[in-house]
């Protein structure tokens, strides 16, 4: 069946790196785009950053732009999310989720169980 | 950005039909998306495009849209429907993604 899951998240100190991936697993990887959202303690989901099937069309929310990048391994079948200058506002659990085209639009259908992240002193 | 605007909390008591809504100035324009979140676990889709349901989705859950409102419809809900629900739409740039705030759903 369709799995995503996604790893690498650890506590860091503020203004450290951390790279987060989602192994993907039932389904053919290259035909589909992703999305990272996150959802920090007791709050909402958070749109964090997108990419594109062909990787080459990637997205970021404002609030990580030119500090977060996304990517993917096609013969890995993983997906990852690189976070550079870390804040303590970053501090959240981290989600994977597969883009999906419906019948008119496109959507996250399934999402990994999330990986936590922790930035503190 | 646009914004999506849900109620943070809603009680119903079982057996009885819960209506969250979401709205927001560009939903007329634009599908929406409800995911499902229970305590402690990810997300899972639940309606897309306003009014459709995935596979394996009770036939409980229901939405519709009018104008710059959709509304998820939980006919009968049950115990087990306790839970947060999102909506969500993209955004102005549609590779972006918006959520609305959530709402909780209290069944007691």
């Amino acid at each position: 069946q369709v799995q995503l899951v996604e790893s690498g998240g650890r506590v860091v100190r503020p203004g450290t790196s951390l790279r987060l991936s989602c192994e993907t697993s039932g389904f053919d990887f290259n035909k589909y785009g992703f999305q990272w959202v996150r959802q920090a303690p007791g709050k909402g989901l958070e749109w964090v950053a997108g990419i594109w099937y062909d990787g080459v069309h990637n997205y970021t929310a404002d609030s990580v732009t030119g500090r977060f990048t996304v990517s993917r391994d096609g013969p890995k079948n993983t997906l990852f999310l690189e976070m550079n200058s870390l804040r303590v506002e970053d501090t959240a659990v981290y989600y994977c989720a597969r883009k999906f085209y419906f019948e008119r639009t496109y959507g996250m259908d399934v999402w990994g169980q999330g990986t936590t992240v922790i930035v503190s002193s | 950005s646009h914004e999506l605007t849900q109620p943070p909390s809603l009680s119903v008591s079982p057996g009885q039909t819960a209506r969250i809504t979401c709205s927001g100035d560009a939903l007329s324009k634009k599908y929406v998306y409800w995911y499902q979140q229970r305590s402690g676990q990810a997300p899972v889709l639940i309606i897309y495009e306003d009014t459709k349901r995935p596979s394996g989705i009770p036939e409980r859950f229901s939405g519709s849209s009018s104008g710059t409102m959709v509304t998820l419809t939980i006919t009968g809900a049950q115990v087990d429907d306790e839970a947060a629900y999102f909506c969500s739409s993209t955004d102005n740039n549609e590779n972006h993604w918006v959520f609305g705030g959530g709402t909780t759903l209290t069944v007691l």
